[in-house]
């Protein structure tokens, strides 16, 4: 059973728009929102994160929503660029045994 | 870069060999992980350790030990390997303290394993 549901697989965006990832989790238990990113040939690194008592995040072009009641949270990628092309994982956690990662989404942005 | 280097990083084995991926990090980090990465799943925790000799299994753990003896290395076995083990593995390290930035796991570069 996937603990963290992401979406969509894949994303295609112009270079200049908004990418835009969604999570959606079960537990209410986890209380930590990290995103990480992945280049190819490399291990994922995180990107940012959130904890459920604030809605929003933002640091730089990227931002977190985060619907506690909705347990929906997302990454939205301001003004994309060719160097964001890369697969982003968002997480759930509780506790530092306790994470579990979306399926994934491979983000492509077109120059 | 938290200091976490995987040895091999690619290895081709065939099937029913034993198989040994090496974790070594110089952080000090309390934690350390085995994930798996397949297409359609994600990163699948394989086991973890969160102390010398103290370790437990993952959601995917079937027919994989592994074994701490020094902070610094975390060893994944394989004990008969399968092509069902073809996958990238990575390692990851936390080190277990809780600030306001959160837990943050730091992952190796991963290890490429063909089972043929």
């Amino acid at each position: 059973q996937q603990q963290v549901k992401q979406s969509p697989q894949s994303l295609i965006v112009q270079k200049g728009g908004i990418s835009i990832i969604n999570c959606a989790y079960e537990n209410t238990a986890f209380d930590y929102f990290p995103w990480y990113q992945q280049f190819p040939g490399k291990g994922p690194a995180l990107l940012i994160a959130i904890r459920p008592d604030v809605s929003e995040k933002k640091e730089g072009r990227f931002t977190i929503s985060f619907n506690k009641s909705a347990k929906q949270f997302s990454l939205h990628i301001m003004d994309s660029q060719p160097g964001d092309s890369a697969t982003y994982f968002c997480a759930a956690q509780t506790g530092a045994n306790n994470l579990f990662f979306g399926t994934g989404t491979r983000l492509t942005v077109i120059p | 870069d938290a200091g976490i280097t995987q040895s091999p990083r690619h290895k081709v084995t065939e099937t029913g060999t034993p198989v040994t991926l090496r974790c070594h990090q110089t952080e000090n980090h309390r934690y350390m992980y085995w994930y798996r990465q397949d297409p359609g799943h994600g990163l699948r925790l394989i086991h973890y350790s969160y102390g010398v000799k103290d370790t437990d299994k993952g959601e995917v753990s079937d027919g994989y030990s592994v074994s701490r003896s020094k902070t610094e290395d975390f060893l994944l076995t394989l004990e008969s390997a399968t092509s069902s083990q073809t996958s990238v593995y990575f390692c990851a390290t936390n080190p277990g303290t809780w600030d306001y930035s959160g837990n943050t796991i730091y992952f190796g570069e991963g290890s490429w394993l063909t089972v043929v």
